[in-house]
């Protein structure tokens, strides 16, 4: 199956300080990117999609403000958790869609970025 | 509104058994179903995807039955391994308003699998 990958995997900031969060697809490009959220014990939470080259679509309740995301190219997505406060200290996973064939869609999850901020 | 419900939290199936995971969904536009599987503190590994025009996809071990009329599908795993045991997501998609893309993905809560040696 294609690979999405995240980086860092895991990351402790201060508070006030904003943090960076790498996505990309490495072996496919993709024509959507997501930003997920997982709280404990829960199921994932979407943040907000994006498109390359154009503005993300947030959720709901999601501050687009503070969850900055930039989608640079078919292959590259970046979430900035701004001026981050400890209750943005959560498990963060990025998801690249491809069109894998005539009506065949596939959505891969990266491995999830840990922030943990103090 | 749960549109997408996994109605079993757990499964307990013997290494070599066949496991089958049950899915319903309420809504009528959803016309493309995926499954996964989770671990903890992981992203979820796409595992199988049908279309609506489709009731069967199989891939290795792991086939999804697709009842459009009862808006059920379920994913079998054949045969099981201890491996298997994950947390099994489905998923579904609905077009776009213009219904030349899908939206965002719709999720049930999950189900349990545990297949013991």
């Amino acid at each position: 199956g294609a690979v999405v990958s995240q980086h860092p995997s895991w990351v402790i900031c201060k508070s006030g300080t904003s943090v960076k969060i790498e996505c990309r697809s490495l072996d496919f490009q993709a024509t959507t990117m997501f930003w997920y959220r997982q709280f404990p014990k829960q199921s994932l939470m979407l943040m907000a999609t994006s498109n390359e080259g154009s503005k993300a679509t947030y959720e709901q309740g999601v501050e687009k403000d503070k969850f900055l995301i930039n989608h640079a190219s078919l292959t590259l997505s970046t979430l900035t958790v701004t001026s981050a406060h400890p209750e943005d200290s959560s498990f963060y996973i990025c998801s690249a869609r491809v069109l894998a064939g005539a009506g065949l869609y596939e959505q891969y999850f990266g491995p999830g970025t840990r922030l943990t901020v103090t | 509104d749960q549109q997408v419900k996994q109605n079993s939290p757990s499964l307990s199936v013997q290494e070599g058994r066949i496991s089958i995971l049950n899915c319903d969904y309420t809504n009528s536009m959803f016309d493309y179903f995926l499954w996964y599987k989770k671990y903890p503190a992981e992203g979820p590994t796409f595992l199988i995807s049908i279309s609506s025009i489709k009731d069967k996809n199989e891939d290795g071990r792991f086939t999804v039955f697709l009842n459009k009329s009862a808006k059920h599908l379920s994913l079998h795993i054949v045969p099981s391994q201890p491996g298997d045991s994950a947390v099994y997501f489905c998923a579904a998609l609905a077009p776009n308003a213009g219904g030349t893309s899908y939206g965002k993905l719709t999720f049930g809560q999950g189900t349990i699998l545990t297949v013991h040696p």
